[in-house]
């Protein structure tokens, strides 16, 4: 089974503080995406990535940054986290970028900024 | 650009009742449409997909048509029992034009519960 992992569950943090988030796959996957969930907004991308150290914008990419420097591990950086960043983040992966490839997600991360 | 649409919810239901939740989209060509399902305290997972007009994805009695003639794919189950309570969230993936890099656009999710 393909397995993604998300580094904490629960964070808080305090408005300024730079924070880091970081998404494991253990499948091989060329693709791995950032997503923040906002109830009755459903997903919105932030950024993602289609090779090591690919990047691209999704749809809201401002205040955030990614690092992707090895194929496994993709991290998104709050440069200086705000209180309209609270939300869930999601991280997923797919095998290749083909428009039928199924996403496989993480469990997600619920960041409150203070 | 690319925007997918779902009834507002939350919805309850009795368990053994009849669920469907609507989906309708836009894109630009022609999309891959799929059904994910958040159940409580976990992240998404692919409940079914469609790929091509006509197709019917299908999964633990859940199914979907992907219709072109009305840009929709809704979800439907026939008898739905207390461990289908989740949110539902219809997207779509759209390669036309260059390549999308299976980039997922979400409906804006259904909250489903099923009582007893």
């Amino acid at each position: 089974d393909v397995k993604v992992t998300q580094s904490s569950r629960y964070l808080v943090k305090r408005t300024g503080e730079k924070v880091f988030l970081e998404c494991v796959q253990d499948m091989d996957h060329e693709n791995m995406f950032w997503y923040r969930q906002d109830p009755g907004l459903g997903l919105r991308l932030i950024y993602f990535s289609y090779d090591v150290k690919m990047k691209e914008k999704g749809d809201i990419p401002e205040g955030y940054s990614v690092s992707r420097e090895k194929k496994e591990r993709f991290s998104l950086i709050l440069e200086s986290a705000s209180t309209n960043q609270t939300s869930m983040y999601l991280c997923a992966s797919s095998l290749t970028g083909l428009a039928l490839e199924t996403q496989y997600f993480g469990p997600g991360t619920r960041l409150l900024v203070l | 650009g690319d925007s997918v649409t779902q009834m507002e919810g939350p919805v309850t239901l009795s368990e053994e009742a009849f669920l469907t939740i609507n989906c309708t989209y836009t894109a630009t060509g022609y999309p891959s449409l799929f059904w994910y399902v958040q159940y409580p305290g976990e992240g998404l997972q692919l409940l079914l997909k469609a790929t091509k007009a006509d197709d019917k994805g299908s999964n633990k009695g859940f199914e979907a048509t992907y219709r072109k003639e009305t840009t929709s794919f809704h979800l439907e189950k026939g008898s739905v029992q207390v461990s289908d309570s989740a949110v539902y969230f219809c997207a779509l993936s759209d390669s036309t034009g260059g390549t999308s890099y299976g980039k997922l656009t979400f409906g804006q999710g259904t909250i489903l519960t099923v009582h007893p």
